[in-house]
């Protein structure tokens, strides 16, 4: 059974830093691996997808990358700001489901 | 595109009453999942559907719920009685053939 753990758990930062959230899956057969971020309160916003054989994308400040024989993936995000402040969510797919983390709750202060 | 659309957006009922939740899914997509989140137990798949084919249900605490996809266009997700303990965010989402996920806003049902 597939399982997925993320770490840390929370994370407070000052504002400019830049940041490692882990993931960490257990089977190596997936098909791809997205991150997500959810506002408190609100749904999940996708933020990169990346697909089982590639090893890594990028969006603006957000570089994701994977190794899948490791089961590994990390989300750099760089020059954190305050808006940056929400939980981030990674998911693998297994066969055709998504499979969550628990997530890192991240706060950048000002 | 308005993106998966769920309805309500919250949703206050008595111990024991029918609820039920609704999903109109990004046209196109193939795939459409039902996930419920709370506090102690994260994001969890419920059931999802393939071409409007019920695929792993699974994930479906107990008899009390059940979901139906009677077309491309709409799903809903049926608690029958509800409970205290089902109180909960429920997200639907969809994809295409499995090239990322998009969730709707969500419904946060609380069951007094």
């Amino acid at each position: 059974k597939q399982e997925v753990t993320q770490i840390p758990a929370a994370l407070s930062v000052p504002e400019g830093e830049n940041l490692v959230l882990n993931c960490s899956f257990t089977d190596s057969a997936i098909y791809n691996l997205q991150w997500f971020r959810q506002d408190p309160g609100k749904g999940l916003t996708s933020l990169l997808l990346i697909q089982s054989s590639q090893r890594e994308q990028t969006s603006g400040r957000l570089n994701a990358s994977l190794d899948k024989s490791s089961g590994r993936s990390t989300l750099y995000i760089a020059a954190s700001q305050p808006g940056d402040s929400a939980t981030y969510l990674c998911a693998v797919m297994d066969t055709d489901k998504l499979i969550f983390g628990t997530g890192t709750r991240l706060q950048v202060f000002p | 595109d308005a993106g998966v659309i769920q309805s309500p957006r919250h949703e206050v009922t008595e111990m024991g009453q029918e609820v039920t939740l609704r999903c109109k899914p990004i046209s196109g997509h193939n795939s459409l999942f039902w996930y419920r989140q709370t506090m102690m137990r994260g994001l969890e798949l419920l059931i999802y559907f393939n071409n409007n084919v019920p695929i792993d249900d699974s994930g479906m605490p107990e008899d009390r719920f059940s979901a139906k996809m009677p077309n491309a266009s709409f799903s809903t997700l049926k608690i029958q009685p509800s409970e205290p303990r089902d109180s909960a965010v429920y997200f639907c989402a969809t994809s295409l053939g499995g090239n990322g996920y998009t969730f709707g806003s969500g419904t946060r049902l609380t069951v007094v």
